[in-house]
This record gives structure tokens, C-alpha cells and sequence, in this order.
């Protein structure tokens, strides 16, 4: 079967730096997504890895290890306005996407 | 304004009636897509459309009926809605489907509540 893991909720501090943790076991791969979403609205486009290593955009960083099916979503100098739930998703053989059910991040002042 | 739209944000449905979600694309994407959001669960796919006149079913299709009769719009139809359909509904769209650079848009969605 396919499965994509994530915690279910996490909490930082303003300022602070989060790492978000995704495993996956999909049949096939093609590129893992990270999108954001906050409560009651539509998930946004983050960042995409197909290979091996860290792409980072602005604050937001994330990993990718294949050989682990393993990535992570870097979030650094947190704001306020990162409060939201991040969505993992793997693009399998089919080009289809696969969800993980999202971590939400609660950011404390 | 570029983008998705969905109509309605929301709707209570009784048991058994047939219900419409329409979505409406801007963007000239070739693919589109229908997915539910339940609590505690992943997005699920439940039909998309890689180019127009054609669909293709997903992960969760029984119960739903699609068209695509053109670029820009995706309806989504429950022919006798059941309560287990009560969910958040997002359609999406791609300009480049079966590319692993593909990147998917969402619409607003809508909540729907089925009783």
C-alpha cells in the first residue's frame, strides 16, 4: 500500500526554527511536495524535491532522501503567521499525487 | 483575477439529493482535478482530467460523476448523496500533467454537509 507519515501536530516558539518530518512508502516516485494550509482556506504550493538534498526558499528549507523516504520541511525565524497545517504529498508512478493527512503547527508567542 | 474558483463555499444537502460542485479555471491548465479533505485524513483524489474530454477516475470515485467539456471547467456531481459524503471539497488544476514538475492549484473549496 501507499503511506505517507507526518505528526499530527506541533508546537514552536515565534522566532524559533521548526523541522516538519514526512516518510513515505509509495509505489514509485517522481518528487515530493510540501504545500501550505491554513485553517478554512485552500492548500498553497511550497516547495518541490526530485533529488537527493536541501532546497531552501526564504525562511522555508526542505529535504529530501530517497534512499530513506524520508523529507523534511525546515521553517526558520518563525512568524506568527506560520500558524497552519503543512501538507506532505509524493507524486508516485502514476504522476498522481499522495497526501500525508498534514502536521498543524501552532506557533506560541 | 487568475485562479480557481468554486461554487457554493457551502451547502447543506439532505440525503438523497443530487448536488453539483462546480469549479472554473482561468489559468488555461490543462489538468484538473476533484479531491475531499476529511479530518484526520490526506487529501483524497476522487476524479481528475488531464486534458479536455477526457477523466479519469482516483482513489475515491463511488458516488461521483464528473464531465470536462471544456479547458476551463470541472463539475462534480453526486447523483443521490449519502452522509459519509459530508466533507471539504477542493478542485485543483495543473498546467503539466504526467511531468514530474507538474504543480497543482487549488481552488477555495466547499464545504459540504450531507444530513
Amino acid at each position: 500500500g501507499q503511506n505517507i507519515d507526518q505528526p499530527t501536530e506541533m508546537t514552536a516558539t515565534e522566532g524559533a526554527i521548526v523541522q516538519i518530518n514526512c516518510t513515505y512508502q509509495t509505489s514509485g516516485f517522481n518528487g515530493l511536495f510540501w504545500y501550505q494550509q491554513h485553517a478554512g482556506e485552500a492548500p498553497t504550493f511550497l516547495s518541490y524535491n526530485v533529488l537527493d538534498g536541501l532546497e531552501e526558499k526564504g525562511r522555508f528549507s526542505s529535504f529530501l532522501s530517497r534512499s530513506k523516504g524520508y523529507s523534511y520541511l525546515l521553517l526558520k525565524e518563525l512568524q506568527m503567521k506560520d500558524s497552519a497545517s503543512y501538507l506532505c504529498a509524493v507524486m508516485d508512478s502514476n504522476y498522481q499525487l499522495i497526501w500525508g493527512a498534514g502536521t498543524k503547527l501552532i506557533i506560541k508567542p | 483575477i487568475a485562479g480557481i474558483t468554486q461554487a457554493p463555499t457551502s451547502q447543506i444537502l439532505a440525503a438523497g439529493r443530487r448536488m453539483t460542485l462546480r469549479c472554473t479555471q482561468d489559468m488555461r491548465h490543462n489538468a484538473m482535478y476533484w479531491y475531499r479533505q476529511d479530518l484526520g485524513l490526506g487529501l483524497r483524489l476522487i476524479h481528475y482530467s488531464n486534458t479536455a474530454g477526457t477523466t479519469g477516475k482516483g482513489e475515491v470515485p463511488d458516488g461521483y460523476s464528473v464531465s470536462r467539456a471544456n479547458t476551463d471547467d470541472f463539475p462534480l456531481t453526486l447523483a443521490s448523496a449519502v452522509p459519509s459524503q459530508t466533507s471539504v471539497y477542493f478542485c485543483a488544476s495543473s498546467d503539466q500533467p504526467g511531468q514530474i514538475t507538474d504543480t497543482q492549484y487549488f481552488g477555495p473549496g466547499t464545504r459540504l454537509t450531507v444530513l
